[in-house]
């Protein structure tokens, strides 16, 4: 298996502008999470899936984010209308069933910085 | 909201030193404590996934104990070599709750 795969691995982009971030799970896993990486606030969850279902978005900062899982093999996260503030590295991550047994496995995360 | 704490934020240890690091997680409602490695410029890897208090996990030197009553875990690296030089991120679930992370520590092994 490839691991989860993420693109692009980097996103540079005007302030305004719609950014895009996609996923690809690993093939059976269930759930799968988005998170954010910064250096203030480390690694937060935007939002997950269970079995392409919304389970919790709590995390998403504003309207401006949104996320979707069309089918068990990719995710989309987002943006419009970017700011310099959403400058971050954005993961996704997924996981089988809820058991722990062997954690998350994570993409190589896109690196997006809007200017 | 679940907060999953770290320390200490940085070390640097030379080379062939044992280490060990600290993550203190709220006790109510344990689920799981997972340690992950970073290194720069890739994505975190899974260490360890604990569930039972007392769980003791070991790979190769590295290994992590558990302790879900007062709420903390440790992370041991014996004789520390440079490729052990990462981010180790720690993180807890609580209930049915996906993980929370904490902000790691930053282990720099100076050769």
């Amino acid at each position: 298996d490839a691991g989860v795969i993420q693109s692009p691995r980097h996103e540079v982009t005007e302030m305004g502008q719609e950014v895009t971030l996609r996923c690809k799970p690993i093939s059976g896993h269930d759930y799968l999470f988005w998170y954010r990486q910064t250096m203030m606030r480390g690694l937060e969850l935007l939002i997950y899936f269970n079995n392409n279902v919304p389970i919790d978005d709590s995390g998403m900062p504003e309207d401006r984010f949104s996320a979707k899982m069309p089918n068990a093999s990719f995710s989309t996260l987002k943006i419009q209308p970017s700011e310099p503030r959403d400058s971050a590295v954005y993961f996704c991550a997924s996981s089988f069933g809820s058991f722990d047994n062997y954690g998350y496995t994570f993409g190589s995360g896109t690196r997006l910085t809007v200017v | 909201i679940l907060n999953v704490e770290q320390s200490p934020q940085s070390l640097h240890v030379q080379e062939g030193d044992s280490t060990n690091f600290t993550c203190s997680f709220p006790s109510s409602n344990f689920y799981a404590l997972h340690w992950y490695r970073w290194e720069t410029a890739k994505s975190p890897e899974a260490l360890f996934v604990m569930t039972l208090n007392g769980d003791e996990k070991k790979k190769g030197r590295i290994s992590a104990t558990l302790n879900t009553k007062e709420g903390y875990s440790y992370l041991y690296i014996k004789g520390s070599q440079p490729e052990d030089s990462a981010t180790y991120l720690c993180a807890s679930r609580s209930g049915n709750t996906p993980l929370v992370f904490g902000k790691g520590t930053r282990l720099s092994v100076i050769a």
